[in-house]
């Protein structure tokens, strides 16, 4: 079976500081793709990065990065110099090979940016 | 255009009612989905169409109904729902069921009195 876990619930932190959400999963299939999503509060999920489970590059995408290490089965999310805009939350989520693109989704951290 | 589109954004509907939610993309896009998301939890998968197929049902009660018309519509038809099933409904796309990112709408809450 699959499982996603974010353990942190909700993350508050102040304008510019930097951030690092967690992501640890669960699967015995060799082929899987993790996933990030945002999900502002207008409600729609805003598609992050895709990894595949063969491509273990780290990524930066302008303040975003993001850590992928299959040793410790974790997918972390760091945002650098945090906004007021970032404030949403964040959803880790796991799709294995050969399930019909079924995302199996994290609980999802809630992050609040104060100014 | 890179939008998938739900109407209504808003539903309240009683138990004995009705009722039909739609879904619309133009990216060409060969798979679509529901997902249901109650408050502060995850989205749960309920349907996958796969080239107007359907491909995926999570076990969701057959008061939910989805329809597929042609590849870029979606339709969730309701009938005699339940207090519970209120929630927010959102449709995705994708170029195909298989490991893709998947483009969502911004959903279409639903009351249930």
């Amino acid at each position: 079976a699959q499982k996603v876990t974010q353990a942190q619930t909700e993350i508050s932190v102040v304008e510019k500081e930097d951030v690092t959400l967690d992501c640890v999963y669960e699967t015995r299939d060799t082929t899987y793709y993790l996933f990030w999503y945002k999900q502002p509060p207008s409600g729609e999920l805003v598609f992050l990065i895709r990894r595949n489970s063969f491509d273990e590059q780290n990524e930066i995408s302008g303040r975003y990065s993001w850590n992928f290490q299959k040793s410790t089965s974790s997918f972390n999310f760091t945002i650098t110099a945090s906004q007021v805009v970032d404030s949403a939350v964040y959803f880790c989520a796991l799709s294995v090979y050969n399930q019909g693109g079924k995302l199996i989704f994290g609980q999802g951290t809630e992050l609040s940016v104060k100014p | 255009d890179t939008e998938v589109t739900q109407t209504p954004k808003h539903l309240v509907m009683g138990m004995t009612n009705k009722k039909s939610l739609k879904c619309e993309q133009h990216m060409g896009h060969r798979a679509m989905y529901w997902y249901k998301q109650k408050a502060k939890k995850p989205p749960e998968l309920m349907f996958v169409y796969s080239y107007e197929k359907l491909s995926i049902n999570e076990s969701v009660p057959s008061r939910f109904s989805p329809e597929c018309p042609n590849s870029s519509l979606l339709n969730l038809h309701l009938h005699a729902l339940q207090p519970e099933d209120s929630a927010l409904y959102l449709c995705a796309s994708s170029h195909s069921r298989v490991e893709e990112k998947l483009f969502f709408g911004s959903g279409t809450q639903l009351s249930v009195l």
